[in-house]
């Protein structure tokens, strides 16, 4: 199976900081590669698919970028609604391995 | 508008069974693989299983082979995950979601609001 590691696992910001999110998977996965929203008590919503297309209706803050092994979610400038906890995905083997997740608090 | 809603969910003793639907509604169910996904409290998420849109391919993850069986009824909108037996660590909040795979990373666009199961005596 894939494995999916993603650092940090958890941070502090600041409104209007610049965050950087990163995932590795244990093999290549090509852009294989999702990440999603997980505000808490709340459903998973995705933001980006293959590595770097934003999903539709999804505030051009966030960005993705990479390819292969390792990959980053970028939020450009952080707003209130974006803290949250965010997961990468692969889906480049059928197991669709979850990271661990990163939480995004307020600092 | 696409809805996806989970049901069936409970508390059941070990070693029981349990069945869990997804109804979906929307969007043209049978152009669609669907999956399910689990979140233990106060954990990550765990792709549990997912079946194509015509049932002809249908994946499990390890932890639950062999014990989960996924189906579908295009017929009416329906996926179902059959829980057999139930072990403490299967207790989770149950996602069912829907995976666009018109795109070539096949994300899961989207999810239901989840139904919860807690497996304890």
């Amino acid at each position: 199976d894939i494995q999916m590691t993603q650092s940090p696992s958890s941070l502090s910001a600041s409104v209007g900081d610049r965050v950087t999110i990163t995932c590795r998977a244990s093999q290549f996965i090509s852009s294989y590669l999702n990440w999603y929203q997980q505000k808490p008590g709340k459903v998973p919503e995705l933001l980006i698919h293959s590595a770097s297309s934003l999903q539709s209706g999804v505030p051009s803050r966030f960005s993705g970028s990479g390819s292969g092994t390792d990959f980053t979610l970028t939020i450009s400038s952080l707003q209130p609604e974006d803290f949250a906890t965010y997961f990468c995905q692969q889906t480049y083997r059928t197991s669709f391995t979850f990271g661990p997740g990163t939480k995004v608090d307020i600092k | 508008e696409v809805q996806v809603v989970e049901s069936g969910g409970g508390l059941v003793q070990p070693g029981r069974s349990l069945r869990l639907s997804c109804a979906a509604s929307g969007f043209t169910f049978d152009d669609y693989a669907m999956h399910w996904v689990r979140q233990a409290p106060g954990k990550g998420l765990e792709w549990v299983s997912s079946i194509s849109w015509n049932s002809g391919t249908i994946v499990y993850a390890e932890s639950v082979k062999g014990r989960f069986t996924i189906s579908r009824d295009n017929a009416k909108n329906l996926v179902y995950l059959q829980m057999n037996s139930l072990r403490s660590d299967d207790t989770a909040l149950y996602y069912c979601a829907r995976m666009d795979d018109r795109i070539a990373a096949r994300p899961f666009d989207y999810w239901g609001q989840g139904t919860r199961v807690t497996v304890s005596s």
